[in-house]
């Protein structure tokens, strides 16, 4: 069975673009939810999606969007990009909003 | 202060050793998570505990709720389990749905 896949693997991006991250969860699994991990910190959530509806959100400007589709996959928007978002965008996908989270391998992205 | 703290932040090992990793959390917590997370990003979760002790292979994950205070354990260290192992917390608080807070992680190195 596959994990969870996320694309692209890597991404640069210059300062003011916007940026679309995919994730596509464990077959089966209905919650997504992303992180942002700096280099040399531990993940920061940034959102968790249940059944396509936003169950939570951490500490992020409005900048950063999100949406999950009727087939449970998801989509992470950044707008305006900073080089401050730079950083690997992590996804993990669980059967139910309590059990426990699978990670997908991430996607690097580079702002410069 | 960061709400999941971890100690050490770096440890070198010789193949064989006995290893701990600790985590003290401040907050009240439903469940929490052991993460492994290699070189290129990709983690892979080891445990999730809410009480007790669990044991897998040669890893094993303990926990005191009164004391808010989690160790993984790791006998016989190898070489393959160098990577930055990561403790991850669910609160409580009914608010934070699933979502995870992390440490900032250990980095683990065992030399041959």
């Amino acid at each position: 069975d596959a994990g969870v896949t996320q694309s692209p693997t890597h991404l640069i991006k210059t300062r003011g673009q916007h940026v679309t991250l995919r994730c596509s969860p464990i077959s089966g699994h209905k919650s997504v939810s992303w992180y942002q991990q700096v280099l040399g910190q531990g993940p920061q959530f940034i959102f968790q999606y249940y059944e396509k509806e936003e169950r939570g959100r951490g500490n992020f400007p409005d900048r950063f969007s999100a949406r999950q589709f009727p087939n449970y996959s998801s989509e992470l928007n950044v707008n305006a990009l900073l080089l401050g978002d730079s950083a690997l965008y992590l996804c993990a996908s669980s059967s139910h909003l309590l059990e426990t989270q699978y990670f997908g391998p991430g996607t690097r992205l580079l702002v410069l | 202060k960061n709400e999941v703290e971890q100690s050490p932040q770096n440890l070198t090992a010789q193949e064989g050793e006995f290893i701990t990793i600790n985590c003290s959390y401040s907050v009240g917590i439903s469940a929490l998570h052991w993460l492994q997370q290699h070189p290129g990003g990709g983690i892979v979760s080891l445990f999730m505990l809410s009480s007790g002790k669990k044991k897998h292979g040669r890893l094993i994950a303990t926990i005191n709720i009164q004391e808010k205070h989690s160790s993984l354990h790791i006998t016989a260290s190898h070489p393959r389990d160098s990577a930055v192992y990561i403790c991850a917390v669910r609160k409580s608080d009914g608010g934070s749905q699933g979502n995870l807070i992390f440490g900032k992680g250990t980095k683990l190195s065992v030399k041959p």
